[in-house]
């Protein structure tokens, strides 16, 4: 079994348009979590942390469930560049676990 | 700005040659790490250094080594590189107790 696992998608929807990932993770004791942004043949870079509490950052929006397991990112009012692929990333003790990612195509 | 850096972005190699990709960084991070990248797999972690001269196991280090004499750089080396391996190559650092990983532009590896 995976450790994270994410729905590949594609995504695809208009622009302005609000749209949501789902992770989940097998390990209950994982620490920390992390949603990260790919652009086509780009290295990753960290879009945002998860924080227990849920976190914004502008249009984007994380949250966590602990209980079940799984994290979220809400992406809203979607623009052309947040076509991407997102990384879910779960830490546990410095050991750093990947999903295979989400692709997002927003279309004009 | 944090700085990454990988030795090459594109290499060629025939099966059974000894292949050596370089990462460099320029933050003064203790950790480091190596990914393969695969589709439908995401990153698979190789190995990961917490230290000079320290270095430990990832979920799939068979066929691999790895190298880190000085602080800002970490090898990984293929022993004898096979078609099984063609993949892309990350490389990654961080500071200890916080968790960004800052990561290199990869490495296109083909094994023919």
């Amino acid at each position: 079994r995976k450790e994270v696992e994410q729905d590949p998608g594609p995504f695809n929807v208009p622009e302005g348009a609000t749209v949501a990932f789902n992770c989940t993770y097998s390990n209950s004791a994982s620490q920390s979590f992390f949603w990260y942004r790919q652009d086509c043949r780009k290295e990753p870079k960290l879009l945002m942390s998860v924080y227990s509490s849920g976190n914004e950052d502008g249009r984007f929006t994380a949250q966590l469930n602990r209980a079940s397991q799984y994290i979220s990112l809400l992406i809203r009012d979607s623009k052309l560049s947040d076509s991407a692929t997102y990384l879910c990333v779960v830490n546990d003790f410095n050991k750093f676990y990947f999903g295979s990612g989400t692709k997002l195509n927003v279309k004009p | 700005d944090v700085k990454v850096t990988q030795s090459s972005r594109y290499l060629v190699k025939r099966t059974g040659e000894k292949v050596f990709l370089e990462c460099v960084q320029d933050m003064d991070h203790e950790n480091m790490f190596w990914y393969r990248q695969d589709p439908g797999l995401g990153l698979r972690l190789i190995y990961f250094s917490y230290d000079v001269k320290m270095k430990e196991k990832g979920d799939i280090p068979e066929g691999y080594s790895v190298s880190r004499e000085k602080k800002e750089r970490f090898s990984l080396i293929l022993e004898s590189a096979s078609t099984n391996q063609t993949s892309m190559y990350l490389c990654a650092s961080n500071r200890d107790n916080n968790y960004e990983q800052y990561f290199g532009p990869g490495t296109r590896l083909t094994v023919t």
